[in-house]
């Protein structure tokens, strides 16, 4: 079995401040990890996702997140966020389940650039 | 476009109609999945299909069907609609395999059932 947590239901912050959402996951088999955004009335897409190698992945936009498989974690970060990073973000993992990648869904971030 | 196109985008019926949202996507993927969500729920998985004609049941499958005749399209239907259906719904697709598990997901339709 595998889940995913993610504690923080809604984070404020202001504009050009740093922000770090959590999510942790727990997984009896190895696990890819991602985090999805999700914009108003949309569906979700794809920010990053760590499949192998480095631990830190980083997405176009400025985002970053690490790998931690001691302490079973990927938290997203950003070191200045703007006003257009106002959404919901989602961590989700996938692991081998009888022959497919299932995905699990954390519950979700708001994420509410003050300006 | 490339990509997955869902249908209608908004409906209202009532309780005990019958409620089909289709999913037509145009990358051949080969996986395919419908979601709901919900608030404090997250997204959870209702039906999934590997390829036509196969089709297996996700975490809360209750009051759903699905079929998958051709590869491009997955319905879900709702045979009786209920209040607790009332949900934003989101198809999604994997590549050839699935191996990563990267989804790549449609716009939603968001029901509401009166």
């Amino acid at each position: 079995a595998q889940s995913v947590t993610q504690l923080d239901s809604q984070v404020p912050v202001f504009e050009e401040a740093p922000v770090e959402l959590r999510c942790n996951y727990s997984s009896s088999v190895s696990v890819y990890l991602f985090w999805y955004v999700q914009y108003p009335n949309q569906g979700l897409q794809l920010l990053l996702k760590y499949l192998s190698g480095s631990t830190l992945v980083e997405s176009i936009n400025g985002f970053e997140a690490e790998f931690n498989k001691s302490q079973t974690s990927f938290h997203l970060r950003k070191p200045s966020v703007h006003i257009s990073d106002t959404a919901e973000y989602f961590c989700a993992v996938s692991g081998n389940s009888g022959g497919y990648q299932k995905v699990t869904f954390g519950t979700g971030t708001k994420l509410q650039v003050i300006p | 476009d490339a990509g997955i196109t869902q249908s209608p985008r908004y409906k209202i019926t009532e309780t005990g109609r019958q409620v089909t949202l289709m999913c037509h996507q145009t990358w051949s993927h080969s996986y395919m999945f419908w979601y709901r969500q919900d608030l404090g729920h997250g997204l959870r998985l209702i039906y999934y299909s590997a390829a036509a004609d196969i089709t297996d049941k996700g975490e809360v499958p209750d009051g759903y069907v699905v079929s998958r005749s051709k590869t491009e399209n997955f319905p879900l239907t709702l045979e009786s609609a209920t209040r607790s259906q009332t949900s934003v719904y989101f198809c999604a697709s994997s590549e050839p395999g699935g191996h990563t598990g990267e989804l790549f997901f449609g716009e939603g339709s968001r029901l509401t059932v009166l």
